[in-house]
């Protein structure tokens, strides 16, 4: 089993819509969990920190559920800037990063 | 600003010429790691150094040195490009054993031919 895997979509919306990406991982003793934005060749930046059972900000909700090893993803009322690569990232042994490869978006008109 | 900067942003080089991308950051985070980032392959580490003077390899080290003597600058080096170091790169930072996250640099796009 990978380390963190992704549906890598692309996932096209029409905007207004809601979405929700999936991630599984492997390191059952990770403390924390990402969700990293990354807009075309550009560098990743972090959109949501998760360590216990979920976090909310704003139209965008992250959830983790330790027992079955899956962080979600949910975004309400999508927006045309919300188009971009949505990166799950949980860290590994001591600082070791696993990175999934990414679920594109495409918000459309 | 808290930041990590890497420069440059764009190089094209030649097989063999040696190139150094440098990255610095202002947070005084003791771990700093190098990634490249290929379609279809994702984010892959090659370099990461826990402090001052510890570096060590990630999945993909081969073709590229490192140095930490100072704890905001990690530089990479390639000592001898080839084409197929052809990628985007990035440099990342943290503390805390990066449980708040990493802050990326802004990537070097590098082009060997």
């Amino acid at each position: 089993r990978k380390e963190v895997e992704q549906d890598p979509g692309p996932f096209n919306v029409p905007e207004g819509a809601t979405v929700a990406f999936n991630c599984t991982y492997s390191n059952s003793a990770s403390q924390s969990f990402f969700w990293y934005r990354q807009d075309c060749r550009k560098e990743p930046k972090l959109l949501m920190s998760v360590y216990s059972s979920g976090n909310e900000d704003g139209r965008f909700t992250a959830q983790l559920n330790r027992a079955s090893q899956y962080i979600s993803l949910l975004i309400r009322d999508s927006k045309l800037s919300d188009s971009a690569t949505y990166l799950c990232v949980v860290p590994g042994t001591g600082y070791a990063l696993n990175f999934g490869k990414g679920t594109s978006l495409l918000v459309t008109p | 600003e808290a930041q990590v900067t890497q420069n440059p942003r764009y190089l094209i080089t030649v097989t063999g010429k040696k190139l150094t991308v440098t990255c610095s950051q202002n947070m005084n985070h003791e771990y700093m790691s190098w990634y490249r980032q290929d379609p279809g392959l994702g984010l892959r580490q090659i370099y990461y150094s826990m402090n001052v003077e510890v570096t060590d390899k990630g999945d993909v080290p081969e073709g590229y040195k490192v140095s930490r003597k100072e704890k905001r600058n990690f530089p990479l080096i390639l000592e001898s490009p080839s084409p197929n170091q052809t990628s985007l790169y990035f440099c990342a930072s943290s503390s805390n054993k990066g449980y708040y996250g990493y802050t990326f640099g802004s990537g070097t796009r590098l082009t060997v031919v």
